[in-house]
């Protein structure tokens, strides 16, 4: 089975911090996915890379930034953490090419700032 | 810009009956469909899928209508459990491999 696995499920950070988010999956999949879950405003893209060392910008990608330098790790950064930033994470990989195939998701890692 | 919506924020249904769970989208080029579960405190997790060149698939229980003609997407779960008492996310995958979501459906069953 796919693998995505998630660094932590709960974070608690102070505002001004600098935070790492950590994903690896184990199925060799080119495509990685950065989201945030909100209430009401349902899956919103971050960023999404489709190679090592390739990002694209997502639709929110305002104080995030991500780093792969590994084909099996995409990690989300928060240069400065804000209150604002205080959401569900999730990360998903997928393949490339067709057919389609889904995208696999992480359990997700619930970041509060304070 | 892209769009996925959900006609119902909730859905409440009682056990045994049937459910339907509705999506419209906005890109016509689209083409491949899924529909995902989000137990709370977990990762979405996928249901099952549709490639454009399809109107209906079925799985497990599960079965996902397509009608592009509309743009409208649907989920059928038969026989409703207790354990189908989840979030619904229906998604499409857009350009350049990107997949959008829907703002999600509540689905609550009611013993």
């Amino acid at each position: 089975d796919v693998k995505v696995t998630q660094s932590s499920r709960y974070l608690v950070k102070r505002t001004g911090e600098k935070v790492f988010l950590e994903c690896v999956q184990d199925m060799d999949h080119e495509n990685m996915f950065w989201y945030r879950q909100d209430p009401g405003l349902g899956l919103r893209l971050i960023y999404f890379s489709y190679d090592v060392k390739m990002k694209e910008k997502g639709d929110i990608p305002e104080g995030y930034s991500v780093s792969r330098e590994k084909k099996e790790r995409f990690s989300l950064i928060l240069e400065s953490a804000s209150t604002n930033q205080t959401s569900m994470y999730l990360c998903a990989s997928s393949l490339i090419g067709q057919p389609n195939t889904e995208a696999f998701f992480g359990q997700g890692t619930r970041l509060t700032v304070v | 810009g892209e769009s996925v919506g959900l006609h119902l924020p909730t859905l409440s249904v009682q056990e045994g009956d049937n459910s339907i769970i509705n999506c419209a989208y906005s890109n016509s080029a689209s083409d491949y469909f899924i529909w995902y579960k989000q137990e709370s405190g977990k990762g979405p997790q996928f249901i099952i899928d549709i490639r454009s060149n399809m109107d209906k698939r079925q799985g497990q229980r599960v079965t996902v209508l397509l009608n592009k003609t509309v743009k409208h997407l649907s989920l059928q779960i038969a026989a409703t459990q207790p354990g189908d008492s989840a979030v619904y996310f229906c998604a499409y995958q857009g350009n350049g491999n990107q997949f959008y979501f829907g703002t999600g459906t509540s689905l609550t069953v009611i013993p």
